[in-house]
């Protein structure tokens, strides 16, 4: 079964470094994802990607927040001055709008240790 | 108005019990609701998912219920075993603009054995 790859699987930073995600998306989905999860919380949305673009980001997706798609089948979230707070486990996803049920695959996440 | 509320934050069930999982949404624009199970230092995975056309909606032993003038669903999971135990998320998504997921709160179920 295709999956959603990601690295690292965890990631340990100093406070002000910048970091950079990785993901190897389903290679016919067409929107990318990056969601995050802070220990014992709900997970929540960052960004989406889609045609080579943003479509749509939420209110933690910052100006320190970037995300970019290199080549035909990398997608990376950079984050360029990391804080304390951004420790969470980072998650991509993809999907192929054209799949109601199975359409939405999540990698196994990048733990991001800021100290 | 974009929030999925889920309760309980946690459960505990015996062995063969039925565990019963509830969220609930105020966004009608929701058309998609899919139910992850993920257990710990992995991504969440797809469980079971309906659209609000049907009611209800059974894999094996797992069973979501929709009641879409109440605009309220449930996880069902029938005969409860050990190896569910795990972190249950609802989530709501809209097939318009970037479909992205709103999850609810979480959650974790223990079964004993």
């Amino acid at each position: 079964e295709p999956e959603v790859t990601q690295t690292p699987s965890h990631q340990v930073t100093q406070m002000g470094q910048e970091v950079i995600l990785r993901c190897v998306p389903i290679s016919n989905h067409l929107y990318f994802y990056w969601y995050r999860q802070i220990l014992g919380q709900k997970v929540e949305f960052l960004v989406s990607f889609y045609n080579n673009e943003i479509s749509e980001k939420s209110e933690i997706f910052d100006d320190q927040f970037s995300v970019e798609r290199p080549d035909g089948s990398n997608f990376t979230l950079k984050i360029r001055s990391t804080k304390l707070e951004d420790s969470a486990m980072y998650f991509c996803a993809s999907s192929d709008p054209g799949l109601f049920r199975d359409g939405y695959t999540f990698g196994s996440g990048t733990r991001l240790t800021v100290v | 108005q974009q929030q999925v509320k889920q309760s309980p934050q946690s459960l505990i069930v015996q062995k063969g019990g039925i565990s019963i999982i509830n969220c609930a949404y105020e966004n009608t624009a929701f058309d998609y609701f899919p139910w992850y199970q993920q257990f710990p230092g992995k991504g969440p995975a797809l469980l079971i998912a309906i659209r609000p056309d049907v009611s209800e909606k059974k894999e094996g032993r797992f069973t979501i219920s929709f009641n879409k003038s109440a605009k309220q669903f449930s996880l069902h999971i029938m005969d409860s075993q050990p190896g569910d135990s795990a972190t249950y998320f609802c989530a709501a998504r809209t097939r318009q603009g970037a479909q992205k997921l709103v999850f609810g709160q979480g959650t974790r179920l223990t079964i004993n054995p």
